[in-house]
């Protein structure tokens, strides 16, 4: 089945700075990727997702990457802001269209702390 | 707009007691999961149901049940609540693609 990694763990930057979560899936079957931010005392809230057919996507300060070949996908923030302070996952799926029902999986978390 | 719906937000309640946990969502999703997050953030999977009359035991062992009559509703219930199912319980649900998470219910066992 599918496993996703995901480092750091935690991650401090100074605000204005960009900051770069990183995950990595074992099955190359997965087409799907999205990205969650959790604040604290929430819910993840989806922020922005890939699919297998695209390399990057860009929505203002966020931007997702994804490298087939190596299996490996990424999160970048630029210009971070305190709001952006949150806990991040990864996950990783193979969506069908019609057929099997498949299960997010999920990486296991960074914390982002961005300092004014 | 949160279109998922989690009742408690918190509960403190005493060792032995029985508990439900409510989730109800307004999206007409057939898949719905129930997810245990402790402080070390991580997110374990404990049931999913995808679709009434339809529920599974997820990836990290439970002593909760749920039930899946009504599409919108996925409710989780302990029996007999211990200081051990303290935790962050998180409802989701979703059509296919990535899912729509609740606010989550803060349980804590005395």
């Amino acid at each position: 089945g599918e496993n996703v990694e995901q480092h750091p763990s935690t991650l401090s930057v100074q605000e204005g700075d960009s900051a770069v979560i990183k995950c990595t899936y074992s099955d190359s079957a997965s087409n799907y990727f999205p990205w969650y931010k959790q604040e604290l005392g929430k819910g993840p809230q989806l922020i922005i997702d890939i699919r297998s057919n695209v390399g990057e996507k860009k929505d203002q300060r966020i931007a997702v990457t994804l490298n087939k070949t190596a299996k490996h996908f990424s999160l970048h923030i630029t210009e971070t802001q305190p709001e952006d302070s949150a806990v991040y996952f990864c996950a990783a799926k193979l969506m069908n269209y019609g057929g099997a029902t498949n299960k997010l999986i999920f990486g296991t978390g960074t914390l982002l702390a961005v300092q004014p | 707009e949160a279109d998922i719906y989690q009742t408690p937000r918190y509960l403190v309640i005493g060792t032995g007691k029985k508990i439900t946990l409510e989730c109800s969502q307004t999206m007409g999703h057939d898949k719905m999961y129930w997810y245990q997050q402790d402080p070390g953030m991580e997110l374990h999977l404990i049931h999913y149901s995808y679709g009434v009359n339809s529920t599974e035991k997820g990836d990290l062992s439970s002593e909760s049940t749920v039930s899946r009559i009504r599409t919108e509703h996925f409710p989780l219930t302990l029996e007999s609540a211990r200081p051990s199912h303290t935790s962050q319980y998180l409802c989701a649900s979703s059509e296919g693609g990535g899912y729509t998470f609740g606010s989550g219910t803060r349980l804590t066992v005395v």
